[in-house]
């Protein structure tokens, strides 16, 4: 069946600590790979996306994923956080290939980070 | 940011009582979404529209209807709800389906509560 998982429901890392969410997905064809995140009482604001160009991404306020192929895996990282990271984010998965989850978007249940001074 | 206008940003009924949501979008996209966030469930998918009066159901659609009537905006009712609808509902817009590669923009979203 076809699944994302984030892995660890709340992050805690220092202001300055490398920051590591991460996300698996279940697909025998490698998905359309997206990364979002949630401030409090907002919407989702895309941070990124993979879309088979390269497996390295960049996205905004300084996150970047990379997409392995071999492991499943499409995790977010950050050289150094900063307060201003605290959120929710999501990882999103666009299946490509047969499935009830064909052509929409299947978020993940979200992870919870927090950046302490 | 994506001109997505979601009302009302808040609301408190009763069960039994019928709640209409309303997206606007001035992006003139063509699909529209309606999801639900819940802790520990993410976001789920309860209908989307592909075009005007074309919608479909998403993985969570029971209490549910939808109408799209002109391109820019998109109704979702819940003709009698439930405390089980308390949630917090978002609407997003998309220019075309997932599998293309295009994200989805999300709007601030409706706290619903019902007692």
């Amino acid at each position: 069946a076809q699944s994302v998982t984030q892995l660890g429901s709340h992050v805690s890392v220092s202001e300055g600590a490398l920051v590591l969410l991460r996300c698996n997905y279940s697909s025998s064809v490698p998905p359309y790979l997206f990364w979002y995140v949630q401030y409090p009482n907002q919407g989702l604001q895309l941070l990124l996306k993979y879309t088979s160009a390269a497996t390295l991404v960049k996205g905004i306020n300084g996150f970047e994923a990379e997409f392995k192929k071999s492991e499943t895996s499409f995790h977010l990282t950050k050289p150094s956080a900063h307060m201003s990271d605290a959120a929710e984010y999501f990882c999103a998965v666009s299946f490509k290939a047969g499935g009830t989850s064909y052509g929409k978007l299947t978020f993940g249940q979200g992870t919870i980070l927090t950046v302490h001074p | 940011d994506a001109g997505i206008t979601q009302s009302p940003r808040h609301k408190v009924t009763e069960t039994g009582t019928p709640v209409t949501l309303r997206c606007h979008q001035t992006e003139n996209h063509r699909y529209m979404y309606w999801y639900r966030q819940d802790p520990g469930h993410g976001l789920r998918l309860i209908h989307y529209s592909y075009g005007v009066k074309d919608t479909d159901k998403g993985e969570v659609s029971d209490g549910y209807s939808v109408s799209r009537s002109k391109t820019e905006d998109f109704l979702l009712t819940l003709e009698s709800a439930t405390s089980s609808q308390t949630s917090v509902y978002f609407c997003a817009i998309s220019r075309d389906r997932v599998i293309s590669n295009q994200p989805q923009h999300f709007g601030d979203g409706t706290r619903l509560s019902i007692l």
